[in-house]
């Protein structure tokens, strides 16, 4: 079965741009996340989709950072404006549900620079 | 809040060797643990779960083990191949479907 695809794969703007992210999960999975993984440390979790609903986004800075998930299948991120401390790889993963044998796929991910 | 670390940063042994790569977790209430490989550029993959009433798990030449009273878990790899090479990262689930990571340990297996 096809993975988690991701693009654009790399991108880099100056700060205070926008830019926008695009994931599309494995088909059938009804849980789509994002993940920001700065150089050398973990991922993170930004915000959590169950179909087009939001599940958490206690750690999305919204002030800058948005997310939706139209129809319960592709997800975009968007970040306006961007920050310095923003590059980062953003990761995307998807699990079939929220069961806690679910596991989670996911996708290359995208790194951003910001000049 | 749960914090996960991974001890040493990074490691770099000969072919053929066993290793230990350890992960330590500050609150013992979790759904499971999983390691996770990744490799430069890819996404993440799942290595082993185990869940919180068990104490350790197999795959292949990759066993992990699970003690959760004492925050711990090592992800033991035996006669490493250069094919190993990559950064390993521990996560655990305070709940279902929730990942806390630690920052991972960048393994180099020397031919």
């Amino acid at each position: 079965e096809a993975g988690v695809a991701q693009s654009p794969r790399y991108k880099i703007i100056e700060k205070r741009q926008s830019v926008a992210f695009w994931c599309n999960p494995i088909s059938g999975h009804a849980t789509l996340y994002w993940y920001q993984q700065i150089l050398g440390q973990g991922p993170k979790l930004l915000i959590q989709f169950q179909n087009n609903g939001v599940v958490d986004d206690s750690q999305l800075p919204k002030d800058r950072f948005s997310a939706e998930r139209l129809k319960g299948v592709d997800s975009t991120l968007k970040i306006q404006p961007a920050k310095l401390e923003d590059s980062a790889v953003y990761l995307c993963a998807s699990s079939l549900e929220l069961g806690p044998t679910d596991t989670q796929y996911f996708g290359p991910g995208t790194r951003l620079t910001v000049l | 809040k749960q914090e996960v670390t991974q001890i040493p940063a990074a490691l770099s042994v000969p072919e053929g060797e066993n290793l230990v790569l350890n992960c330590s977790f500050t609150d013992s209430a979790i759904y499971n643990l999983q390691w996770f490989r990744q490799d430069p550029g890819k996404g993440l993959t799942s290595l082993l779960l185990i869940q919180s009433s068990q104490r350790e798990q197999t795959s292949g030449r990759l066993n992990a083990s699970l003690d959760k009273s004492s925050g711990r878990s090592t992800l033991y790899i035996a006669a490493s191949q250069p094919g190993d090479s990559a950064t390993y990262l521990c996560a655990v689930s305070p709940w279902a479907q929730k990942l806390v990571f630690g920052q991972g340990t960048r393994l180099t297996i020397n031919p």
